[in-house]
């Protein structure tokens, strides 16, 4: 089946840095989406892209599907504290388009 | 509610008894998705139910997974014999229709099995 991969597996920064991280497939998607999940909660969703050579932003956010529509990147720029969490990237898998496939997440603690 | 609701939050059970997970979705969204979540490892998706459709199983890992869904509400996930394999959370998600619409998750059930 599709499998996304996610780089890094685990992020630690310090409180204003950039943070980058990237998610690949073997397989093309055609949509891909970035969510995120605090402790205790469900994954929400942070940015979607539609289009091959996208880039769309959400406040300090930054998303852009790869040419290849083989991977993706996230970019978060001046991370605060609050920024902690699980990062997923995430794309319609098979035939069935509302079926989600996940990568293995990245991991983000921001050092105040 | 305004959003996804689900219960219970946290499940123990012993190995081999059934259990039932209850998803309340968004009022008005016809799709409505199961998820499972390992510790440590990404969502996997079990199942898909759009409106009167036959629902997308082909998530699920054994016969011992079913769910139902009454009409475009409640959802309920039945794991029967339950394994210790099981122990995850367990999320469930809908969004307005199917397709690229936003998915909208709850906050999970975490089971343990003994």
């Amino acid at each position: 089946g599709q499998q996304l991969n996610q780089s890094p597996q685990s992020m630690f920064i310090q409180e204003g840095e950039d943070v980058s991280m990237n998610c690949t497939s073997s397989s093309i998607f055609n949509t891909w989406l970035w969510y995120k999940q605090d402790p205790g909660e469900g994954p929400v969703l942070l940015i979607a892209l539609y289009k091959a050579g996208e880039l769309t932003s959400n406040g300090r956010l930054t998303a852009q599907f790869g040419i290849t529509r083989k991977d993706s990147f996230l970019n978060i720029s001046a991370s605060i504290p609050s920024d902690v969490g699980i990062y997923f990237c995430a794309g319609p898998g098979g035939t069935s388009y509302g079926k989600l496939t996940f990568g293995q997440g990245t991991i983000l603690t921001v050092h105040p | 509610g305004a959003g996804v609701s689900q219960s219970p939050s946290n499940k123990v059970t012993e190995k081999g008894k059934d259990v039932e997970l209850r998803c309340d979705p968004i009022s008005g969204h016809t799709a409505l998705y199961w998820y499972r979540q390992r510790l440590g490892q990404g969502l996997e998706f079990l199942i898909y139910f759009q409106g009167n459709s036959a629902p997308d199983k082909s998530g699920l890992p054994s016969d011992r997974f079913s769910a139902e869904r009454t009409g475009e509400s409640v959802s309920t996930l039945t794991i029967q014999r339950t394994q210790q394999e099981d122990s995850a959370v367990y999320l469930c998600a809908s969004s307005l229709g199917s397709g690229v619409d936003t998915q909208y998750f709850g906050p999970g059930t975490r089971l343990t099995v003994l």
